[in-house]
C-alpha cells in the first residue's frame, strides 16, 4: 500500500522559534500534498494544498507568512510553523493523493503534535 | 459551502454487536473514504468507494456508496476492544479541486469489553 511517514512525531519549542514538520510519500509520488490541523475531539481542517514546484494554496483564514509550506520534489513537502506561539500548539497531519485508475486515495502521516511553551 | 453531517458523533456499545454509522452530504460526491484514527496516529484509509450503489468489505468492515450519491454508510460487524477509535467519512465532490477532500466530524466508537 501507499506510505507516508511524517516526521517528527512530536515537538516541544519555545515561543518565538520556528518549527519544521516533514511529510515524505515513500513508494509512490505526490504532486500535491495536503496539511491539517487536529484539535482535541475535533475533525480535521484543511490549513492548505502543497503544490510541487509551486506555491501552496491557503485556505481561508490560514496564515501563509507564519505556516510556510514548500513542496521542494514530488516526495517531500514541509510545513514549518514560524514564530510559534502557545495557540499554535496542535496535532498537524499532511496526506498525500494517490491516483489510480481515474479513482483518488488520500493517505495519510502519523501526525505531530506540536507543544509551544 | 460543501457540509458533510456524520452521525452518530459517538457510541457505546458492547464487544459482539454490531455497529452503524453514516454519512450525508448536501451536494453529490464522487468519491466516498471511510477512515480510522486512532489517538495520536493519522487516519488510515479503511475503505474507498467511487460508484454509486457500490458495496465493498474490508473483514469485519463493509462501506456503501449511497445510491443518490448523498449518503455512504459504514458498518462494523462482531464488534472487538480494537475497533475503538475515531471514524471519519471524507468525500471529494465533483468540481472540487483535485483531490481536496471534505471530512465528517467523526464518529467515536467505545467499547465495552
Amino acid at each position: 500500500g501507499a506510505v507516508v511517514s511524517q516526521h517528527p512525531s512530536r515537538v516541544i519549542c519555545k515561543s518565538g522559534t520556528s518549527v519544521k514538520i516533514e511529510c515524505r510519500s515513500l513508494d509512490f509520488q505526490a504532486t500535491t500534498m495536503f496539511w491539517y490541523r487536529q484539535f482535541p475531539k475535533q475533525s480535521l481542517m484543511l490549513m492548505a494544498t502543497s503544490n510541487e514546484g509551486s506555491k501552496a494554496t491557503y485556505e481561508q483564514g490560514v496564515e501563509k507568512d507564519k505556516f510556510l509550506i514548500n513542496h521542494a520534489s514530488l516526495t517531500l513537502s514541509t510545513l514549518t510553523v514560524t514564530s510559534a506561539h502557545p495557540e499554535d500548539s496542535s496535532f498537524y497531519i499532511c496526506s498525500a493523493q494517490l491516483y489510480r485508475d481515474g479513482n483518488t486515495e488520500a493517505f495519510f502521516g502519523q501526525g505531530t503534535r506540536l507543544t509551544v511553551v | 459551502g460543501q457540509q458533510l453531517n456524520q452521525s452518530p458523533q459517538s457510541m457505546f456499545i458492547q464487544e459482539g454487536e454490531d455497529v452503524s454509522m453514516n454519512c450525508t452530504s448536501s451536494s453529490i460526491f464522487n468519491t466516498w473514504l471511510w477512515y480510522k484514527q486512532d489517538p495520536g496516529e493519522g487516519p488510515v484509509l479503511l475503505i474507498a468507494l467511487y460508484k454509486a450503489g457500490e458495496l465493498t468489505s474490508n473483514g469485519r468492515l463493509t462501506a456503501q456508496f449511497g445510491i443518490t450519491r448523498k449518503d455512504s454508510f459504514l458498518n462494523i460487524s462482531a464488534s472487538i476492544p480494537s475497533d475503538v477509535g475515531i471514524y471519519f467519512c471524507a468525500g471529494q465532490f465533483p468540481g472540487g479541486s483535485q483531490g481536496n477532500l471534505i471530512f465528517g466530524k467523526g464518529t467515536k466508537l467505545s467499547v465495552k469489553p
